[in-house]
């Protein structure tokens, strides 16, 4: 199994305060990811890192801001959390998106449900 | 854009059975990728299977198998031998240039 942890793995807060959540990586693989699942959408892309300070937005990264200060750490904030937000993260690696022409794995940690009363 | 759809919500399949999940997929891209990931009651995404767009052969990881059919834009799931353990929703996901499209999950549930 790929070294991915998730911090915290439950939280629940209020609408308007931020909250900060946290993945961490023991492989050294160069692309993280943020996705929230939801019910009758599957995973959805909220953003992506490809490396230490380089990161891009996603399909659903309106309310969301990350930062990757280093390799093995990525960090997904809600500013400001609204009930819309509550759904379950999940942080993915992968060594690249493509890698000699073939498309690599991403590899998902264990989630985080977090839920904004 | 890419797609990826699965139009079976649950299926049921008796123990030790074959079961086919579906996956439909529609992308302009000449070079792509599909996976399947099983995501249990605990809730974790779980790497099956990987087809390359270009790969000749149909991928096989153990009681799974990839019935890819190009033309028709199907990577349909097989599991041989279903198992108890088998209970889980399926997901299939078609690779974009920086992330994975996701299909809405089939939800299996094998029957004793």
């Amino acid at each position: 199994d790929a070294g991915i942890t998730q911090s915290p793995r439950h939280k629940v807060t209020e609408t308007g305060t931020p909250v900060t959540l946290r993945c961490h990586q023991t492989e050294n693989h160069r692309y993280m990811y943020w996705y929230r699942q939801d019910p009758g959408h599957g995973l959805r892309l909220i953003h992506y890192s490809y490396g230490v300070k380089d990161t891009d937005k996603g399909e659903v990264s309106d309310g969301y801001s990350v930062s990757r200060s280093k390799t093995e750490d990525f960090l997904l904030t809600l500013e400001s959390a609204t009930s819309s937000q509550t759904s379950v993260y999940f942080c993915a690696i992968s060594e690249s998106p493509r890698a000699s022409g073939k498309v690599d794995t991403q590899y998902f940690g264990p989630g985080t449900r977090l839920t904004v009363l | 854009a890419q797609k990826i759809t699965q139009t079976q919500p649950g299926m049921f399949v008796q123990e030790k059975e074959a079961v086919t999940l579906d996956c439909t997929y529609d992308t302009s891209d000449p070079s792509y990728g599909l996976f399947w990931y099983k995501q249990p009651s605990s809730g974790e995404m779980i790497f099956l299977i990987y087809q390359g767009s270009y790969d000749q052969q149909n991928a096989t990881e153990g009681r799974y198998s990839l019935n890819f059919q190009k033309a028709r834009k199907s990577a349909n799931l097989v599991i041989s031998a279903s198992q108890l353990g088998d209970s889980a929703m399926y997901f299939c996901a078609m690779a974009g240039a920086n992330n994975l499209f996701f299909g809405t999950g089939t939800r299996l549930t094998v029957i004793p």
